[in-house]
């Protein structure tokens, strides 16, 4: 079974720029979630796929921010215009919907996004 | 809100030596509560986890152990290894007032082991 695919690795853009990262999650995996890393602070959470529906955006920095997740399969996270500090690593995770327990969120290996 | 504080590292051992990296946690429900490691070059990956009070959750000779009355769920090993050299996040996941089963992390030890 393939894991959470990101793309790209790494990005370096500058200040006013557009990128647009992409996720790829488990196959089967109603669940997706963006998550960020800031300058070695704490992940923070941003938002939460179920499918195609946008569960909770609560962590959603601003409107610079853009996610979707058309078909309920890959998503994309759009920041457009980038800002210095939006600058760090970009996480993002699948899981299985169901159960009454936690379902393991699988990480891939984040995007590193640098803006100059 | 929901928060983690665990230690600021980067922390170094020897080969051998024992691991401890503290962990509390404020919570407004009654969390799980979880390690993820992250190795070099590679996504986050959880280690083990506790869904209740008391729990001992372990892997890889590693253990924590829920403990409500000191919200705390702090990292042991008895003997650390060169393989055991990333990152260590402590989290919890509220789905009661966190919902979704979102992650709360703390802001990751760096365990370097050296031979």
């Amino acid at each position: 079974e393939a894991g959470v695919t990101q793309f790209p690795s790494h990005s370096v853009i500058e200040k006013g720029q557009t990128v647009t990262l992409r996720c790829d999650p488990i196959s089967g995996h109603d669940n997706l979630y963006w998550y960020r890393r800031v300058m070695g602070k704490e992940i923070k959470f941003l938002l939460h796929f179920v499918k195609e529906s946008k569960q909770d955006e609560s962590g959603m920095p601003n409107n610079r921010f853009l996610a979707e997740r058309t078909g309920g399969t890959y998503s994309t996270l759009k920041v457009q215009p980038a800002e210095l500090e939006d600058s760090g690593v970009y996480f993002c995770a699948s899981s299985r919907s169901g159960g009454s327990s936690y379902n393991e969120q699988f990480f891939g290996p984040g995007t590193r996004l640098t803006v100059l | 809100g929901n928060s983690v504080t665990q230690m600021e590292g980067p922390v170094t051992l020897s080969e051998e030596a024992f691991l401890t990296i503290n962990c509390t946690y404020t919570a407004t429900g009654y969390p799980s509560l979880f390690w993820y490691v992250q190795y070099p070059g590679e996504g986050l990956q959880l280690l083990l986890k506790a869904t209740k009070a008391d729990d001992k959750g372990s892997n890889k000779g590693f253990e924590a152990t829920y403990r409500k009355e000191t919200t705390s769920f702090h990292l042991e090993k008895g003997s650390v290894q060169v393989s055991d050299s990333a990152v260590y996040f402590c989290a919890l996941s509220d789905p009661v007032t966190g919902g979704g089963n979102k992650l709360t992390f703390g802001t990751g030890t760096q365990l370097k082991v050296e031979l």
